[in-house]
């Protein structure tokens, strides 16, 4: 059954400083793989995804993650973080051979706070 | 575009009662679908549907029921609201199987 773990329920980092977000995900056959981000009160949007094209993802907002199947891992990264990255951070797979249920699942979500 | 759009914002039921929520998408998207986000537990799909007339159960259906009369609509109905769907309730939608998901904004209910 596929699964995906976020590592850390909260980051703080300072403004200026990278970001990581850790993300593990198990799957039985070929993921995609998204990082989603939410700001308060909003819904959730889209940063980057994996669909088994090059490795090294580029999102929006300076973001970008690696797939490395050898980990089973989909990190997400910044080299530099800005007041607005603040938000709730979500790791998802959707695994190809899932069959017919046709849904993503959601990691818990990591609380990215950003400090001046 | 205004995209996936979802009314009501807010809601505040007593137990018992009954709503349904509406999920309007405008990107001619085939795949529609329900979840709830609940602190700590990231977000559970309750129902979706794969094409006008089509519903399918997701991860938590129970108490829930939707319909999918018209492509661009989805809705959510709560016939007996319990305070356990004290809630925040997003609908998305994708245009093919495993694309990304388009989000609304989220209709926050609660449960008296």
């Amino acid at each position: 059954a596929q699964s995906v773990t976020q590592l850390d329920s909260h980051v703080s980092v300072s403004e200026g400083t990278p970001v990581l977000l850790r993300c593990n995900y198990s799957s039985s056959y070929s993921p995609s793989l998204f990082w989603y981000v939410q700001h308060p009160n909003k819904g959730l949007q889209l940063l980057l995804k994996y669909t088994s094209a090059a490795t090294l993802v580029k999102g929006i907002n300076g973001f970008e993650a690696e797939f490395k199947k050898s980990e089973t891992s989909f990190h997400l990264t910044k080299p530099s973080a800005h007041m607005s990255d603040a938000a709730e951070y979500f790791c998802v797979v959707s695994d190809r051979a899932w069959g017919e249920t046709d849904k993503l699942i959601f990691g818990t979500g990591t609380r990215l706070q950003v400090f001046p | 575009n205004a995209g996936v759009t979802q009314t009501p914002k807010f809601r505040v039921l007593k137990t018992g009662q009954s709503m349904t929520l509406l999920c309007a998408q405008d990107m001619n998207h085939e795949y529609m679908y329900w979840y709830r986000q609940d602190p700590g537990m990231g977000l559970r799909l309750i129902h979706y549907s794969v094409g006008e007339g089509t519903t399918a159960k997701g991860e938590v259906p129970d108490g829930y029921n939707v319909s999918r009369l018209k492509k661009q609509n989805f809705l959510l109905g709560l016939e007996s609201a319990a305070p356990s769907q004290t809630s925040v309730y997003f609908c998305a939608s994708s245009y093919q199987r495993y694309n990304e998901q388009f989000f609304g904004p989220g209709t926050r209910l609660t449960v008296l």
